[in-house]
């Protein structure tokens, strides 16, 4: 079965530093990756995805993420935080087709400090 | 993108009574939804599959009797929490799949946050 470990359960940056959410997965096949961010007291927004292709993608808000399959690792940047980017982010991995549901690991609270 | 909606957002219930919460997709049809709960400060735990015109599919630990689930239509799945207690008391989230999208993505209503009493 897949899982997601997602390291650190808070990170907290200075406003214009670089943002690394680390996340790793393990996974018999080829997954799917996923990173969705959620504001408090809302649902899921997704920022990015890697399905097949290119293993650097980038989402909105200036997100990018590298699938490292050696690595097992699919960690989130940002090259420059802004006070909007505090939030939690979930890591998430799916094997099979668009029916199978996601597994989420268990989140990280981003903090940026002015 | 694809628009799924849920209501109510938040719901407040004396413990013993029964909460419906209802998850629609707003701009498509969706065979496949998933329910999710999220505690305080935790992830999401997926409770369970529902299939239009089907059962729905529980995971381990979940309770189908307390946990009714009721996909009817391809743009509506309701997941009704039956002689709620204070434990149920949660963040509740759906997702829809767009079939005729990428496979791969899902689309999360905002949430329901139900606190029982």
């Amino acid at each position: 079965a897949q899982s997601v470990t997602q390291l650190g359960s808070h990170v907290s940056v200075s406003e214009g530093a670089l943002v690394l959410l680390r996340c790793n997965y393990s996974s018999s096949v080829p997954p799917y990756l996923f990173w969705y961010v959620q504001y408090p007291n809302q649902g899921l927004q997704l920022l990015l995805k890697y399905t097949t292709g290119a293993t650097l993608v980038k989402g909105i808000n200036g997100f990018e993420a590298e699938f490292k399959k050696s690595e097992t690792s699919f960690h989130l940047t940002k090259p420059s935080a802004h006070m909007s980017d505090a939030a939690e982010y979930f890591c998430a991995v799916r094997v099979g087709s668009g029916n199978t549901p996601l597994v989420f690991g268990k989140g990280t609270r981003l903090s940026v400090i002015a | 993108g694809a628009v799924v909606s849920q209501h109510p957002s938040r719901v407040i219930c004396k413990s013993g009574t029964s909460v419906k919460i209802e998850c629609r997709s707003l701009d498509f049809q969706a065979t496949t939804m998933f329910w999710y709960r999220q505690f305080p400060k935790q992830s999401l735990m997926l409770m369970a599959t529902s299939n239009e015109g089907s059962k729905a599919t529980y995971e381990q630990g979940v309770e189908k009797d307390k946990f009714l689930i009721n996909h009817a239509s391809l743009t509506l799945s309701t997941l009704t929490v039956t002689s709620a207690h204070p434990e149920d008391s949660s963040f509740y989230i759906c997702s829809a799949i767009l079939p005729s999208g990428p496979q791969e993505t899902q689309y999360f209503g905002p949430g329901t946050r139900l606190l029982v009493l």
